[in-house]
């Protein structure tokens, strides 16, 4: 199993980012998948889950109505559309994938970083 | 909401048991998960619905459950199992997941 973050980097107060993740060594089809952040010196913190078929999405409050997961079984990846950013979205996001029939993660991406300052 | 409470911090001396509580402000339906996260790495889970161990993990890691409290058990600890340590569980309908606020273990 790999997954395999990009796309962060730095942007401003209120600007967007989409972050990407590119899933292999397992049918990814199969699997739901989650956006887990952590902010610097801070514990882990779920932002957003996707179901296999992309049937049910939930988010944190903290991304509600901002962040938008969404994903993309042909292509074996998984994407967080995020929009108005601010500062405390400040964190590394882990792509995560799901555990069978729990609401757990198995597997967990190496991360990116994304910084939000003027 | 549903909150998770650890305690900080848990020291304890190389061959001892370290247990790390993890509480719930509230009965869920739902299993905990127990991560491992090394400096500057990704966590790693360790225990998965309340007691189950991936494979890999050493058998000393163990979790139990009762009632709205969960914990996480090392036997025989190690240098190497000094890390920080985070439970996750979600609410009672599985739609909003919560993290612990995470336990940093120090081996003496």
């Amino acid at each position: 199993v790999q997954l395999v973050e990009s796309g962060g980097g730095l942007v401003k107060p209120g600007g967007s980012l989409r972050l990407s993740c590119a899933a292999s060594g397992f049918t990814f089809s199969s699997y739901s998948m989650n956006w887990v952040r952590q902010a610097p010196g801070k514990g882990l913190e779920w932002v957003s889950s996707i179901s296999s078929g992309s049937s049910y999405i939930y988010y944190a409050d903290s991304v509600k109505g901002r962040f938008t997961i969404s994903r993309d079984n042909g292509k074996n990846s998984l994407y967080l559309q995020m929009n108005s950013l601010r500062a405390e979205d400040t964190a590394v996001y882990y792509c995560a994938r799901g555990i069978r029939y729990g609401r757990g993660v198995d597997y967990w991406g190496q991360g990116t970083l994304v910084t939000v300052s003027s | 909401s549903y909150e998770l409470t650890q305690p900080p911090s848990v020291s304890v001396s190389p061959g001892q048991t370290a247990r790390i509580t993890c509480s719930a402000d509230a009965v869920s339906k739902q299993y905990a998960y127990w991560y491992q996260q090394k400096p500057r790495q990704a966590p790693v889970l360790v225990i998965y619905k309340d007691s189950e161990r991936p494979s890999g993990i050493p058998e000393r890691i163990s979790g139990s459950s009762s009632g709205t409290t969960v914990t996480l058990t090392i036997s025989g600890v190690q240098a190497e199992d000094e890390a920080d340590y985070y439970c996750q569980s979600a609410d009672s309908s599985g739609t909003y997941w919560v993290f612990g606020g995470g336990t940093k273990l120090t081996v003496l």
